[in-house]
């Protein structure tokens, strides 16, 4: 089944340390990738997609994303992390045409001050 | 600017009412989503339309209808035989394969 998959609910990271959300797809030969961030309370904002071609691609807020076909992974981080940055983390493909994603658990982030 | 409007924010719902929330898009995309969130379990289909006049039942379609009259509105009925209503919905809008917008989503409350 076409799928992606956040091995981590909950992550806890103190302010300033580097962060690392993980993203597994099971699926096409080049998906198409989103992460999207969301505050508490709030909708779903994009951070950042791939579509193909460079595999480092760079979001808002500081976040970047690395490709790697080789693992069949899409990894979400940022060099320092800030107290604002504490929301929940989704990963998805895109939802229309054969991939009818349903949204799995996200990772919720928790800053430590 | 372009977005995706929610309303109302907060919906108190008495027991055995139906109702309805509403969405409206100005991205002009074909595509329009309903998600129920529940702490703890993600995002969860409801309904979905691709086009105007056509729409398709999501993983928890039991106890909500939807219509698709126009390309811009996409309003989800919360009806009485949905017996755990209490939730936060979200609707998205989505550019064909691209990435998907959302709105700010509607809190609901059974009193």
């Amino acid at each position: 089944a076409q799928s992606v998959t956040q091995p981590d609910i909950h992550i806890t990271v103190s302010e300033g340390a580097s962060l690392e959300l993980r993203c597994n797809y099971s699926y096409g030969a080049t998906p198409y990738l989103f992460w999207y961030v969301q505050s508490p309370g709030q909708g779903l904002q994009l951070l950042l997609k791939y579509f193909s071609g460079d595999t480092l691609v760079q979001g808002i807020k500081g976040f970047e994303a690395e490709f790697k076909r080789s693992q069949s992974s899409f990894n979400l981080r940022k060099p320092s992390v800030h107290w604002s940055d504490a929301a929940e983390y989704f990963c998805a493909p895109p939802t229309s045409g054969t991939y009818k994603y349903i949204f799995g658990t996200g990772t919720r982030l928790k800053v430590l001050a | 600017d372009g977005g995706i409007t929610q309303s109302p924010k907060y919906l108190f719902r008495k027991e055995g009412q139906n109702v309805t929330l509403s969405c409206e898009q100005n991205l002009n995309h074909d595509a329009m989503y309903w998600y129920r969130q529940d702490p703890g379990q993600g995002l969860r289909l409801i309904y979905y339309s691709q086009i105007v006049n056509d729409f398709q039942k999501g993983d928890i379609a039991e106890g909500y209808s939807v219509s698709r009259e126009k390309k811009e509105s996409f309003p989800l009925t919360v009806t009485s035989a949905q017996k755990n209503p209490t939730a936060f919905y979200l609707c998205a809008s989505e550019r064909w394969g691209l990435e998907a917008f959302f709105g700010q989503g509607t809190r609901l409350t059974v009193v």
